[in-house]
């Protein structure tokens, strides 16, 4: 039973665009929601949180929307650069640990 | 600080083999979790320590699976059997705070292991 799911396993967006990254969970516990980023070879680094009692939450380029009648989150990115293109990670934060999804590769176009 | 540090970045071995994954956690961080991602099933927790001590180790896939944390600098992640199905990207990740600092976690840069 995946609590987290994203459900596109890629994304292509040209330099300069948005990049919109969706997420659903079933989870109704998870207190925080989060989006981590990873390039290869390298462990998934925190990018962006937002509690549960909010539904947005920015950070620079990033902004992350919940929706929790919908259980659906989202991440913005705006603009969209090359060095934006990794795979990021969804995630909830219940008790003590974090339940991910399987990840979105996103790939920006110069 | 040097991050999460894990060894070995790679291990290739063959069926039935022990292996040891090893993780030394940012100083001063009461937490560290054991991750494994694979393509089938993205990045799943494997075990959750706090203060040294295992909370949690549901995500165990099975007996064959054991971990350990001695002190607050080190962990080891044991399979034994491996098996060709346990091929996959090992993480460590510690964090600090309470409910052990569980949204902003630290992850060390793997151990891609691949069991022939």
């Amino acid at each position: 039973d995946q609590q987290v799911k994203q459900n596109s396993p890629s994304l292509s967006v040209q330099e300069g665009r948005i990049s919109i990254l969706n997420c659903d969970y079933t989870n109704s516990m998870f207190d925080y929601f989060l989006w981590y980023k990873k390039y290869p070879a390298e462990g998934p680094t925190f990018l962006i949180s937002i509690s549960s009692i909010k539904d947005k939450n920015e950070d620079g380029r990033f902004t992350v929307f919940l929706n929790k009648s919908a259980k659906h989150l989202s991440l913005h990115i705006v603009p969209s650069q090359p060095g934006d293109s990794a795979v990021y990670f969804c995630g909830g934060a219940g008790s003590y640990q974090l339940t991910f999804g399987k990840g979105t590769k996103l790939s920006v176009i110069p | 600080d040097a991050g999460v540090i894990q060894s070995p970045r790679h291990e290739v071995t063959e069926m039935g083999q022990e292996v040891t994954l090893r993780c030394k956690p940012i100083s001063g961080h009461n937490s560290l979790f054991w991750y494994r991602q694979t393509m089938m099933r993205g990045l799943e927790l494997l075990i959750y320590f706090n203060n040294n001590v295992p909370i949690d180790d549901s995500g165990m896939p099975e007996d064959r699976f054991s971990a350990k944390m001695p002190n607050a600098s080190f962990s080891t992640l044991k399979i034994q059997p491996s098996e060709p199905r346990d091929s996959a990207v090992y993480f460590c990740a510690s964090s600090w705070g309470p409910s052990g600092g569980k949204v902003t976690q630290y992850f060390g840069p793997g151990t891609r292991l691949t069991v022939l």
